[in-house]
């Protein structure tokens, strides 16, 4: 079975421009989160959704946002760009059924801001 | 912002020797999990223990939690040179595995 796939690998913009990544949770999965790895750190936690529902939010600003699909694919946008986002946007998915379900992650969308 | 620490940073050993690493967390949690991370790629699971665990086995992992310390600690017996990597500890404090991870310890197994 596929895993998680996430595209594109790698962006390249410049401040003040809008990205959107996508992911592809692993078929039957219905919960995809998105964290943000900066060089150096562990991923934090930025959106759960959960049949299309948002379910967790972390600590960031306005500028980020998420949907999910009824296919349970999800899309993280990005908007006014800044240098401090440069990091590895990664996508996890979970079966979303009972307590603490392991969390499965893709390689990744690195971005790159200049 | 980071749940907690992993200790130590970084550890450097050979093949066939053990290797332990420490987590401390700030929170009450529904359970913990470990993860491994080969350089630019995305995260494995390699094992979660529930807040009424304390002691779980995989394979050549050993995880412990002492929920009245806040700690945890991942032990990997027999390391091979495969096991470089990257290791998080993550809390779940929900139980919705929204994880809060810690900044992680860099194992280098030399053959």
């Amino acid at each position: 079975d596929a895993g998680v796939t996430q595209s594109p690998t790698h962006l390249i913009k410049t401040r003040g421009q809008q990205v959107t990544l996508r992911c592809s949770p692993i078929s039957g999965h219905k919960s995809v989160s998105w964290y943000q790895q900066v060089l150096g750190q562990g991923p934090q936690f930025i959106f759960q959704y959960y049949e299309k529902e948002e379910r967790g939010r972390g600590n960031f600003p306005d500028r980020f946002s998420a949907r999910q699909f009824p296919n349970y694919s999800s899309e993280l946008n990005v908007n006014a760009l800044l240098l401090g986002d440069s990091a590895l946007y990664l996508c996890a998915s979970s079966s979303g059924t009972g307590v603490g379900q392991p969390q499965h992650f893709g390689d990744g969308t690195r971005l790159s801001i200049l | 912002s980071q749940q907690g620490e992993e200790d130590p940073q970084a550890l450097s050993i050979q093949e066939g020797e053990n290797a332990t690493m420490n987590c401390s967390y700030k929170t009450s949690i529904n359970n913990l999990q470990w993860y491994r991370q080969n350089s630019g790629r995305g995260l494995v699971h390699l094992i979660l223990i529930r807040s009424n665990e304390r002691e779980k086995h995989s394979g050549r992992l050993r995880v412990t939690l002492d929920t009245s310390k806040k700690s945890s600690s991942l032990l990997i017996t027999a390391s091979r040179a495969a096991d470089t990597a990257s290791y998080f500890c993550a809390t779940d404090a929900t139980g919705y595995s929204t994880l809060t991870f810690g900044k992680g310890t860099m194992l280098l197994v030399s053959p």
